[in-house]
């Protein structure tokens, strides 16, 4: 069974400060790798996709994938009050054909304290 | 303005009656999929489509089905099978359906069982 791991929180930051969200996976083959933000009662929006070892910086955001490791983790500088969510680490499948089957974790919830 | 639109909001299903969700996109997506999320979890794969008249059971396909008659609509049905249909349910659509592929998510429907 593919497994995505995050820790559930709260994560409790003050604002300005910045938040650092794991996740974990179990299948060696993922290529792709993605972060989606979820408000309370709304549907998931993509923040970062990430594709190979390393960093990805978009804003406030950055994403960092190590592959070895089988980690991947978000870091949100200058945190609002705005990033108040639950942050969904989402890993294909793994499997190299023309499928686009996501396993995602089960959300860390953060929130960013004025 | 182009996106994904589910209907209703919300549904209540009565015991043994079933029940249609609807999903709509005019992104020009030949891939749809249909996700549940239970509270405080993250989201689990129903089935999926990567092109009209053809689609695959996900994970948790049990007590579901779902039709692609049209590029634009991809509908899921809940049936009496399903003993525990009380939860959240996303439909997203990616371009083609490749892996690494970024999947964009629809408003949800949230099922409530009377």
């Amino acid at each position: 069974q593919k497994e995505v791991e995050q820790n559930s929180g709260p994560l409790s930051v003050p604002e300005g400060a910045i938040a650092s969200l794991n996740c974990t996976y179990s299948d060696r083959g993922s290529q792709s790798f993605f972060w989606y933000r979820q408000y309370s009662g709304k549907s998931p929006e993509l923040i970062m996709s990430i594709y190979s070892n390393g960093d990805k910086e978009d804003g406030r955001f950055t994403a960092q994938l190590n592959k070895a490791s089988q980690y991947v983790s978000l870091l949100i500088r200058d945190s609002q009050p705005s990033d108040s969510a639950t942050y969904l680490c989402a890993v294909n499948s793994g499997i190299k054909a023309a499928v686009n089957k996501l396993t995602f974790g089960g959300g860390t919830r953060v929130l960013v304290k004025p | 303005d182009g996106g994904i639109t589910q209907s209703p909001k919300y549904l209540f299903r009565k015991e043994g009656q079933n029940v249609t969700l609807s999903c709509e996109q005019n992104l020009n997506h030949d891939a749809m999929y249909w996700y549940r999320q239970d509270p405080g979890q993250g989201l689990r794969l129903i089935y999926y489509s990567h092109i009209v008249n053809d689609f695959q059971k996900g994970d948790i396909a049990e007590g579901y089905s779902v039709s692609r008659e049209k590029k634009e609509s991809f509908p899921l049905t809940v049936t009496s099978a399903q003993k525990n249909p009380t939860a959240f349910y996303l439909c997203a659509s990616s371009i083609s359906g490749q892996e690494g592929e970024t999947q964009y998510f629809g408003p949800g429907t949230r099922l409530l069982v009377l």
